[in-house]
């Protein structure tokens, strides 16, 4: 599975737009993108994924670029509950095949 | 909603015992997985299995074992605890139908301090 590059650390205002970045430059053509979120003391937990369409769901937006090198996951009104560490992973199987490799993240912190 | 409850949400024991975490699904799920989470190193995946009474060694499969007699339980076994199996253990099941529409839900989590 490609390797993704995910910023550190980011801040986000309560009620702004939360646009987190992801790049998979090594992606491969039947990867997919999936974005799972860990709140503090919790398991993580699934938000969205996708080939190379955008997406959208009730929890977020999932933006893939044409060449599919790089994503952006939007949460479009975040709230302090979105705090939490934001997992990027391309992979071919979405963990049926124990293939998930859950990174560093980035640490998303909502200010009020 | 599909639940995974793990047993325990913290747990202490001490070096040399024989250590049981249990998790059980309630959706019916044929893939269930076992990960371990360290600061600094994200999740690790120990053992999972897609279906009763098989299993597939993950990435660090050393030190543990599991079981799953019924399809709505898999059981992590340490056989002889030692510290640095001091983690916080996550489980997580899933539905077999291919990468469209496949998620992982995961439990809560149970941190193990091992003494």
């Amino acid at each position: 599975d490609a390797k993704t590059t995910q910023p550190t650390s980011m801040d986000c205002a309560e009620g702004r737009a939360a646009n987190l970045p992801c790049n998979h430059s090594t992606i491969s053509g039947n990867e997919y993108v999936y974005w799972y979120r860990q709140i503090h003391s919790q398991g993580p937990q699934y938000i969205i994924h996708g080939l190379k369409n955008n997406e959208t769901n009730e929890m977020a937006s999932l933006i893939i670029t044409e060449d599919r090198k790089s994503s952006t996951l939007i949460l479009p009104h975040a709230t302090l509950r979105d705090t939490a560490v934001y997992y990027c992973i391309a992979a071919l199987y979405g963990g049926s095949q124990g293939n998930l490799i859950f990174g560093k993240g980035t640490k998303l912190s909502v200010k009020p | 909603d599909v639940k995974v409850t793990q047993s325990s949400r913290y747990l202490v024991k001490r070096t040399g015992e024989k250590v049981f975490l249990e998790c059980v699904q309630d959706m019916d799920h044929e893939n269930m997985f076992w990960y371990r989470q360290d600061p600094g190193l994200g999740l690790r995946l120990i053992y999972f299995s897609y279906d009763v009474k098989m299993k597939e060694k993950g990435d660090i499969p050393e030190g543990y074992s599991v079981s799953r007699e019924k399809k709505e339980r898999f059981s992590l076994i340490l056989e002889s605890a030692s510290t640095n199996q001091t983690s916080m253990y996550l489980c997580a099941s899933s539905f077999a139908v291919g990468p469209t529409n496949e998620k992982l839900f995961f439990g809560s989590g149970t941190q193990l301090s091992v003494l």
